[in-house]
C-alpha cells in the first residue's frame, strides 16, 4: 500500500474556472476526510465520509464546493467558479472506521496545492 | 465546539538539546484523543504521538513524550536530543472519542520548530 494519494499535486487556474481534486485513500480505510490549509495555518476541516456516505460538512464548505465518494473508495473535491480566496493546500486523509483500533488516527496525503490567479 | 491553542508560533533549539512545545485545548468532553502531528517543509503531515484522555500515563515515542494535564487541559510535547530532521511545523490536534459521535480532527495553528546545528 502506497498510503494516501492525491492528484494533482499542483493546480494553477484562473478565477472563475472549475477545478477537481482526487484522493485515493489507504485501501482498508473506510473514513475519508478533506481539509484545507492556508500558508502558516493549521488544517481546517471541510468534510468527511464513511464509506460512500458524507457524514459531516463544515460551514467552510460553501455551495461552490462539492465532494463525492461514489463507491466508497476514492473521493473527489470539486470547486466551481474558483475565487482567489480558494488558493490553499487541500489535504486528504483516511482512517479506519468505528470499531477499528486505529479509528482515531488519520493518515494524510501530500496535498493538492491550488493557486487561483 | 472544541478549540486548540498553540501559543508559540515559532521556536528554535540547538541540535541535541531538549525543547517543549505547548498546547492547550477547550472541551466539555470527558473522553477524547490528543495528537501531535509533524509537517516537514513541503512534505506531508505525519503522526508523532497520540494520547488517550482516559489514560493517566503520558505517552512516549522514542525521543518524543507528552505532558498531559487533563484538569488544566494542557498537552505539551517534549522533544529530547533534537535532530536537524525535527525541523518542521508541529500541530496539536484534538478528536472526540469515536463513540461520542462522529467528529473530525481539530487542529491548532501550529508551532514552527527550527533545529539549529
Amino acid at each position: 500500500d502506497t498510503g494516501v494519494s492525491q492528484d494533482p499535486r499542483h493546480k494553477i487556474t484562473k478565477r472563475g474556472q472549475n477545478v477537481t481534486f482526487r484522493c485515493d485513500p489507504i485501501s482498508e480505510h473506510n473514513r475519508l476526510y478533506w481539509y484545507r490549509q492556508t500558508l502558516g495555518q493549521g488544517p481546517e476541516f471541510l468534510t468527511y465520509f464513511q464509506n460512500e456516505a458524507q457524514l459531516e460538512k463544515s460551514r467552510l464548505l460553501s455551495d461552490r464546493f462539492s465532494a463525492e465518494r461514489p463507491k466508497g473508495s476514492f473521493s473527489t473535491l470539486e470547486i466551481q467558479r474558483t475565487e482567489q480566496g480558494d488558493s490553499a493546500m487541500y489535504l486528504c486523509a483516511s482512517s479506519l472506521g468505528l470499531g477499528g483500533s486505529g479509528a482515531n488516527v488519520l493518515t494524510f496525503g501530500a496535498g493538492s496545492r491550488l493557486t487561483v490567479l | 465546539a472544541q478549540t486548540v491553542t498553540q501559543s508559540q508560533p515559532e521556536m528554535s533549539v540547538q541540535e541535541a538539546e531538549t525543547v517543549t512545545l505547548s498546547c492547550t485545548y477547550d472541551t466539555s468532553e470527558n473522553n477524547y484523543y490528543l495528537f501531535w502531528y509533524k509537517q516537514p517543509p513541503s512534505r506531508q503531515m505525519i503522526l508523532v504521538i497520540r494520547q488517550e484522555a482516559y489514560k493517566q500515563q503520558n505517552a512516549t515515542e522514542n525521543r518524543f513524550s507528552v505532558n498531559f494535564q487533563k484538569a488544566a487541559k494542557s498537552f505539551s510535547l517534549k522533544i529530547s536530543d533534537s535532530q536537524l530532521g525535527d525541523t518542521a511545523m508541529y500541530f496539536c490536534a484534538f478528536m472526540k472519542h469515536v463513540y461520542s459521535g462522529n467528529t473530525p480532527l481539530v487542529f491548532g495553528k501550529g508551532t514552527r520548530l527550527s533545529v539549529i546545528a
